[in-house]
């Protein structure tokens, strides 16, 4: 089955700093992936959907840059949260598709728990 | 605006039954459903494409009314492992991008 692998699973941060998350699929093309923040017991929110090479596009209230997304391979895309502060500080779930369209299945990576000091 | 989902928790004993309700106010082209365990991504469940589409894997079944934009999510006789956050998802625009989840049921089976 299609696999997807979120590195790193955790990481804690000192305020001020950069913190880059790695979203790839292992076993088929994503030209599609989206990235999710995820907030205790809350739903997965949206941040962007990233299409290999092109912009990413950010939903509405997401600064697009204090987190870069850059999807620059089929296989591979990066969220970057710049000059990350406490209230950054959630679980980062990315998602794969092979293709557009709403009948694909998205394939999840782990996630990722950012905690900023 | 993300689907709304219904009820927000729910707590059941082995062998009952729930229904987890999905309602958008724009139109669902189609439904996903996953299931998250806490500290875990979700997993997912099933899909369905088409307005009147049923479908079900083991105890677990959904139904989607594409008129009402709407769908439900069954599972019977519940058992344990079922407890999690139960979330729907759809392509709002079926375009492939933008793909939402709604706003999640909790569900907790003791026994």
């Amino acid at each position: 089955g299609a696999v997807v692998s979120q590195h790193p699973s955790w990481v804690i941060c000192k305020s001020g700093t950069s913190v880059k998350i790695e979203c790839r699929s292992l076993d088929f093309q994503a030209t599609t992936m989206f990235w999710y923040r995820q907030f205790p017991k809350q739903s997965l929110m949206l941040m962007a959907t990233s299409n290999e090479g092109s912009k990413a596009t950010y939903e509405q209230g997401v600064e697009k840059d204090k987190f870069l997304i850059n999807h620059a391979s089929l296989t591979l895309s990066t969220l970057t949260v710049t000059s990350a502060h406490p209230e950054d500080s959630s679980f980062y779930i990315c998602s794969a598709s092979p293709r557009g369209g709403g009948a694909n299945v998205l394939t999840f990576g782990a996630g990722s728990r950012l905690t900023v000091l | 605006q993300q689907p709304v989902q219904s009820p927000q928790a729910v707590i059941l004993r082995e062998g009952e039954d729930a229904v987890i309700n999905c309602s958008s106010s724009k139109a669902l082209y189609s439904v996903h459903w996953y299931r998250q365990k806490h500290g875990e991504a979700p997993v997912f469940l099933m899909i369905l494409l088409k307005g009147g589409e049923q479908k079900g894997h083991d105890k677990i079944s959904a139904s989607f009314n594409e008129k009402k934009q709407q769908s439900s999510l069954y599972l019977t006789a519940s058992q344990l492992s079922y407890s999690g956050t139960y979330f729907c998802g759809t392509d709002r625009f079926n375009t492939g991008n933008q793909f939402y989840f709604g706003t999640g049921t909790s569900l907790t089976v003791i026994p």
